[in-house]
């Protein structure tokens, strides 16, 4: 079975530094990734996603994330956090090789920006 | 404007009692889905459905059922057979079940068991 490892729970960090939230997906075919995004008591929206082509994808906000196959990560970065980006975190995998049609979430991850 | 609306967004419900929860969008989507949320472990499936009639038990799927009757809705019933129903759940939908579409979710709604 799919599996979504994000390997930290809580991430603290100041704001205008970088960060880089971690996920790694167990998976011997075609998979497609997607990074979503929780606000406190909201659903999720969202963040960025990748189907194919290039590697590395960007979102609208300054995220990006880049698909690594050799080492089945697909890890979130972005060079300078505000503070409305303390939200929670979530990346997701949909496998090809399986029958299912739905995705598999990791843990999350609670990204906390400090001023 | 188009979306999901889930209702109730708080639940109280008393050991022993069955509860449904509403889950209705109006963005014609075809597939759609139920999601549990605990703190820690992110979201789990509970079931899902890529077309009228039709659905799929999930990963969690004991103690829960669900009917897909109409394409805008899919309710979730939550039963008295469910040993820990207290957490917040999260129905989503997309325009087709391939896995490669975007979900979108409703605001969620939170059971507590007393």
């Amino acid at each position: 079975a799919q599996s979504v490892t994000q390997l930290d729970s809580q991430v603290p960090v100041f704001e205008e530094a970088p960060v880089e939230l971690r996920c790694n997906y167990s998976s011997s075919v075609s998979v497609y990734l997607f990074w979503y995004v929780q606000y406190p008591n909201q659903g999720l929206q969202l963040l960025l996603k990748y189907l194919s082509g290039s590697t590395l994808v960007e979102s609208i906000n300054g995220f990006e994330a880049e698909f690594n196959k050799s080492q089945t990560s697909f890890h979130l970065r972005k060079p300078s956090v505000h503070i409305s980006d303390t939200a929670e975190y979530f990346c997701a995998v949909s496998d090809l090789g399986t029958g299912r049609r739905a995705l598999t979430f990791g843990s999350g991850t609670r990204l906390q920006v400090q001023p | 404007d188009g979306g999901i609306t889930q209702s109730p967004k708080y639940l109280f419900r008393k050991e022993g009692q069955n509860v449904t929860l509403s889950c209705e969008q109006n963005l014609n989507h075809d597939a759609m889905y139920w999601y549990r949320q605990d703190p820690g472990q992110g979201l789990r499936l509970i079931y899902y459905s890529q077309i009228v009639n039709d659905f799929q038990k999930g990963d969690i799927a004991e103690g829960y059922s669900v009917s897909r009757e109409k394409k805008e809705s899919f309710p979730l019933t939550v039963t008295s057979a469910q040993k820990n129903p207290t957490a917040f759940y999260l129905c989503a939908s997309s325009i087709k079940g391939s896995g490669a579409n975007v979900l979108t979710f409703g605001a969620g709604s939170r059971l507590t068991v007393l």
